[in-house]
């Protein structure tokens, strides 16, 4: 694989279910986030890490946590679904080191819907 | 709070050029990015300033000025694929992204 992948690419998900999106980077990247995205809104930041073994909370975290037991993966998990969690979910990667000015890549998304 | 904003949408001729622009206000500032995203796809990166004044890059150029909290992305000879909104974003005082929502560019023959 190059870059960033996420899976699965779309799911429809009954409420009340829990879900786990998945993210993978080859690039060794050490900093990686979460973003969701909707109509008429920016990017929404939801959990990031700057390291394996670290995490942080974004804008929007409630009901969405997540975990980084390597440098490569990054999952995100929806424990108990709701509908106002239909979005599109897209993972980035980063080289946080050295210049600030390094910029994020990003995987091609996750269209997730909860009915 | 915190706040970026650009116009919703654009339209434009092919072969003509287009300004973008983009207004934030933000805590703190460490930099301004602007990303393409086509329909149904991910967002890739164009441009960065962290410095006041103007970045070319090709067809695209990319002005900042930090004491107006002002930016705008030029887009030169449009093409028909250059159709995409684009995204700008602010790394504020935590070295975060904030987003604006985006502008969407249609490109007319």
């Amino acid at each position: 694989i190059a870059g960033i992948t996420q899976a699965p690419t779309s799911q429809i998900l009954a409420a009340g279910r829990r879900m786990t999106l998945r993210c993978t980077q080859d690039m060794r990247h050490n900093a990686m986030y979460w973003y969701r995205q909707d109509l008429g809104l920016g990017l929404r930041l939801i959990h990031y890490s700057n390291t394996a073994g670290t995490t942080g909370k974004g804008e929007v975290p409630d009901g969405y946590s997540v975990s980084r037991a390597n440098t490569d993966d990054f999952p995100l998990t929806l424990a108990s679904a709701v509908p106002s969690q239909t979005s599109v979910y897209f993972c980035a990667s980063r080289e946080a080191r050295g210049s600030s000015y390094n910029e994020q890549f990003f995987g091609p998304g996750t269209r997730l819907t909860v009915l | 709070g915190q706040n970026i904003d650009q116009p919703t949408e654009m339209t434009a001729t092919e072969g003509a050029i287009v300004q973008i622009n983009c207004t934030y206000q933000t805590s703190g500032f460490n930099g301004l990015f602007w990303y393409q995203q086509h329909a149904g796809e991910a967002p890739t990166f164009l441009s960065y300033n962290v410095l006041d004044g103007l970045e070319e890059k090709g067809r695209f150029s990319s002005f900042l000025s930090r004491s107006k909290g002002y930016s705008y992305l030029l887009l030169k000879e449009l093409q028909m694929k250059d159709s995409a909104s684009y995204l700008c974003a602010v790394k504020d005082s935590n070295y975060q992204l904030i987003w604006g929502a985006g502008t969407k560019l249609i490109i007319k023959p």
